[in-house]
């Protein structure tokens, strides 16, 4: 592995339904980082992580939740699907010994629910 | 409230300098960032400015105005591979990062 992760690419996901979306960074950065991406509006922060064990909520959190149990791992679980959060989905993660906040991006999951 | 404004969409010509402009009202200050996004790709490390003045890197330069809140990423010698969306971010306070909403460029032969 080579910086971030995430799985799966795309996913079609009946509303209701529980996911988690995967994001893994071999970069050892301390913190890391949920977005989504919708048009017209950028990017969104949905919840963040600035060391392992702890997390925080971003602008748009409500129906989404984290956990952080290590250095490298990120997911992010949608308890119960709604097809307002159809959407691209980015995890990214940030070293704070770099530029103030400098992030790197994984490639995305694309999801729609219906 | 915070907030970034850029324009939504920019059209340009192949060859020609473009200039996307961005200003921002943040809570504190600790560094202008400008990403480029491909479309259907991640968003990409283009520049970085926390002191005024101008950065160059290759046809690529920043600008910053701390006490006008305002920055801007110039293009030279466009090429149509540099069709895609350029995101402003600001680094506040608290060390978050926001974020505009992003320019579409569009370059025309």
């Amino acid at each position: 592995i080579a910086g971030i992760t995430q799985a799966p690419t795309s996913q079609i996901l009946a509303a209701g339904r529980r996911m988690t979306l995967r994001c893994t960074q071999d970069m050892r950065h301390n913190a890391m980082y949920w977005y989504r991406q919708d048009l017209g509006l950028g990017l969104r922060l949905i919840h963040y992580s600035n060391t392992a064990g702890t997390t925080g909520k971003g602008e748009v959190p409500d129906g989404y939740s984290v956990s952080r149990a290590n250095t490298d791992d990120f997911p992010l679980t949608l308890a119960s699907a709604v097809p307002s959060q159809t959407s691209v989905y980015f995890c990214a993660s940030s070293d704070s010994s770099g530029r103030a906040n400098e992030q790197f991006f994984g490639p995305g999951t694309r999801l729609t629910v219906l | 409230g915070q907030n970034i404004d850029q324009p939504t969409e920019m059209t340009a010509t192949e060859g020609a300098i473009v200039q996307i402009n961005c200003t921002y009202q943040t809570s504190g200050f600790n560094g202008l960032f400008w990403y480029q996004q491909h479309a259907g790709e991640a968003p990409t490390f283009l520049s970085y400015n926390v002191l005024d003045g101008l950065e160059e890197k290759g046809r690529f330069s920043s600008f910053l105005s701390r006490s006008k809140g305002y920055s801007y990423l110039l293009l030279k010698e466009l090429q149509m591979k540099d069709s895609a969306s350029y995101l402003c971010a600001v680094t506040d306070s608290n060390y978050q990062l926001i974020w505009g909403a992003g320019t579409k460029l569009i370059i025309k032969p």
